[in-house]
């Protein structure tokens, strides 16, 4: 087990460019959260999984901003249309839901785009 | 919903003294209460939960919290700090049902002075 992994950790864009981002969850999870952290502030949630299935989208879930876990493994968070208050660290947590559930989150480092 | 109130965004403390961080909370439903800590340059990582039984919960270096059910507080406080601890720590809730989902505060940034 070698934990939430995100990828990339950094990603400098210009206004207007599409970018994605890449998570792999704890391989047993069968949730998956993206949450959003800007200076000064703490995470906040954006969208959540369970295996497949998108199950709630935040209202700060712009238009731009997709989301997927086609197999229920990895998902992929991708902004198009790049705007400079989308600059943040996107952050990443998966948890098992179940009988053994502990109602415990486990977060990767994050992604911190910035876009000029 | 749920939401999340830390009150003190930085606490300077001398090291080896107390500290106390303030968390409170709102919600119509039961909940559970996390403390997350970020150390510089690291991801967020689990400190401590309530979940049932016990209202005063501990974790393994030294920091315990007491959930409060009428004053709606989970506060963090541990009895001697070291220059380890140094980190943005945050509270958090989520209700003992559904989706798990994690509403956070704005985070309190401990910092330890030799």
């Amino acid at each position: 087990d070698t934990g939430v992994s995100q990828d990339p950790r950094h990603k400098i864009t210009k206004r207007g460019q599409n970018v994605t981002f890449r998570c792999d969850p704890i391989s047993e999870h069968n949730r998956l959260y993206w949450y959003r952290q800007t200076l000064g502030q703490g995470p906040e949630f954006l969208t959540y999984f369970q295996n497949e299935a998108q199950l709630e989208k935040s209202r700060l879930l712009s238009d731009r901003f997709s989301a997927e876990r086609p197999k229920g493994s990895f998902s992929t968070l991708e902004i198009q249309r790049t705007e400079q208050g989308d600059s943040a660290m996107y952050l990443c947590a998966s948890s098992l839901r179940g009988s053994s559930s502990t109602g415990e989150l486990f977060f990767g480092e994050g992604s911190r785009l910035t876009v000029l | 919903a749920q939401s999340v109130t830390q009150l003190d965004s930085q606490v300077p403390v001398f090291e080896e003294a107390p500290v106390e961080l303030r968390c409170n909370y709102s919600s119509s439903v039961s909940v559970y209460l996390f403390w997350y800590v970020q150390y510089p340059n690291q991801g967020l990582q689990l400190l401590l939960k309530y979940l049932s039984g016990s209202t005063l919960v501990e974790s393994i270096n030294g920091f315990e919290a007491e959930f409060n059910k009428s004053q709606t507080s989970f506060h963090l406080r541990k009895p001697s700090v070291h220059i380890s601890d140094t980190a943005e720590y945050f509270c958090a809730v989520s209700a003992n049902f559904g989706n798990e989902k994690l509403t956070f505060g704005t985070g309190t940034r401990l910092t330890i002075i030799p």
